[in-house]
């Protein structure tokens, strides 16, 4: 069974801070690593994706990868109220089951005004 | 593009009835895949068709479900009889050939409540 762990908050963090979300996997095979947004009632939407090690930058969000500890993170800088959202990570795993994308339960973050 | 579109968006039903969930994926995405969203166990993965062919069913609960996509551009998620713990909301998402970089786009979702 390939899992995707992730911490299911809430994690509460004051505007202008950092949030720093985490992620594990149990597939060491894995390609590639995505982290969807997903407000309440609304579907996912993708925010980032990574493939190497080592960080990505893209505005205020960097994604992290360390394929040796099979761990991926999201971080927020300069949080905003808006950044308060439900933040899913997805897994593209190795061999047969490549087409599709393996999921977390997602961590619910509240930005505080 | 309009993007993944699902149908309805709401869906009221009493148990034992017929529901039948519709998608129309992205033009020119060959992947579909059905999930299911839930509080307790998050966005599950039902089945998944690769160029109109189911690939992995693995995720459909039980035999209720059923799942078919008759042409590249329509998809039907069935379950018959329903029941009310297969409330939940579900998603049709559509993907072009896998690359590293591949992303699913998702639909709007179906909410079910079976009373």
């Amino acid at each position: 069974q390939k899992e995707v762990e992730q911490n299911s908050g809430p994690l509460s963090v004051p505007e202008g801070a950092i949030a720093s979300l985490n992620c594990t996997y149990s597939d060491r095979g894995s390609q590639s690593f995505f982290w969807y947004r997903q407000y309440s009632g609304k579907s996912p939407e993708l925010i980032m994706f990574i493939y190497s090690n080592g960080d990505k930058e893209d505005g205020r969000f960097t994604a992290q990868l360390n394929k040796a500890s099979q761990y991926v993170s999201l971080l927020i800088r300069d949080s905003q109220p808006s950044d308060s959202a439900t933040y899913l990570c997805a897994v593209r795993p190795s061999g047969a089951g490549s087409y599709q994308l393996t999921f977390g339960k997602g961590t619910k973050l509240s930005v505080i005004p | 593009d309009a993007g993944v579109i699902q149908s309805p968006r709401h869906e009221v039903t009493e148990m034992g009835q017929e529901v039948t969930l519709r998608c129309k994926p992205i033009s020119g995405h060959n992947s579909l895949f059905w999930y299911r969203q839930t509080m307790m166990r998050g966005l599950e993965l039902l089945i998944y068709f690769n160029n109109n062919v189911p690939i992995d069913d693995s995720g459909m609960p039980e035999d209720r479900f059923s799942a078919k996509m008759p042409n590249a551009s329509f998809s039907t998620l069935k379950i018959q009889p329903s029941e009310p713990r297969d409330s939940a909301v579900y998603f049709c998402a559509s993907s072009s050939p896998p690359v590293l970089n591949t992303e699913a786009f998702f639909g709007q979702g179906t909410r079910l409540t079976v009373v």
